[in-house]
């Protein structure tokens, strides 16, 4: 059973970086793609991007500039990096399976079929 | 952009009412639309994608219809597990995904 966990600082500083890092366990990251998506408080859920196997990505172009992410095979890993912070990048953040079922003669489905917990970030001084 | 749009931003229903949800999108999405719920303090599930396909363990009592701009999820009974909040998610542009503003639904 695959499950994700996401890690990080909690609280980080105006104009600082944030790192996070997702931690599959029970597959590998090499089989699948995976998203962030974070979602402040009482707000809608907000795609941040796309990691392939390749480690090619896809990006929010709201936060293309400010974002990266990448893959640590040996660790299994998915980590995140979004800098110059500000309050408004204060939510929960959270490491998806970004899923693409292929049916015949049909485009591809795609979701978001495994979540992690989601870990808190907030941005202040 | 796509812009989705849900309707009602909430509800109070009672256990064992008919409970419909509407998501609008801002353009033509065909079928590429994804219904998550989610409790508080958790992570969204997923419950049905391409607008009718239920995930498996998903109670029957769920369903999904619409294609083209607009969408409806229904609640066939409500139980008592379902108070939550509904979120749909397109997936026609790929390179931007986007997720309506959400319906709670709650105990009347």
């Amino acid at each position: 059973q695959v499950q994700l966990q996401e890690s990080g600082p909690g609280r980080v500083k105006p104009s600082e970086a944030l790192s996070l890092t997702c931690t599959v366990s029970g597959g590998s990251i090499s089989s699948s793609f995976w998203s962030w998506i974070r979602q402040p408080a009482g707000e809608r859920l907000e795609w941040i991007g796309r990691i392939y196997p390749t480690g090619s990505t896809n990006f929010n172009p709201s936060l293309q500039s400010r974002v990266a992410m990448s893959l640590d095979t040996s660790k299994n890993q998915i980590s995140l990096t979004l800098t110059s912070l500000t309050a408004a990048d204060t939510a929960v953040y959270y490491c998806a399976r970004d899923l693409e079922r292929r049916p015949p003669k049909k485009r591809s489905f795609w979701y978001f079929d495994l979540w992690g917990r989601g870990t808190l970030v907030s941005v202040s001084s | 952009d796509i812009r989705m749009t849900q309707s009602p931003s909430s509800l109070s229903a009672s256990v064992g009412d008919r409970v419909t949800i509407t998501c609008r999108a801002s353009q033509d999405i065909s079928t590429y639309l994804n219904w998550y719920q989610q409790k508080p303090g958790k992570a969204p599930k997923l419950l049905i994608y391409d607008v009718s396909n239920l995930e498996t363990g998903v109670p029957s009592r769920f369903s999904g219809s619409g294609s083209g701009t607009e969408f409806t999820l229904t609640i066939g009974s409500l139980q008592p597990e379902d108070f939550a909040t509904y979120y749909c998610q397109q997936y026609d542009n790929l390179l931007e995904l986007t997720f309506g503003g959400g319906t709670k639904v709650e105990i009347k």
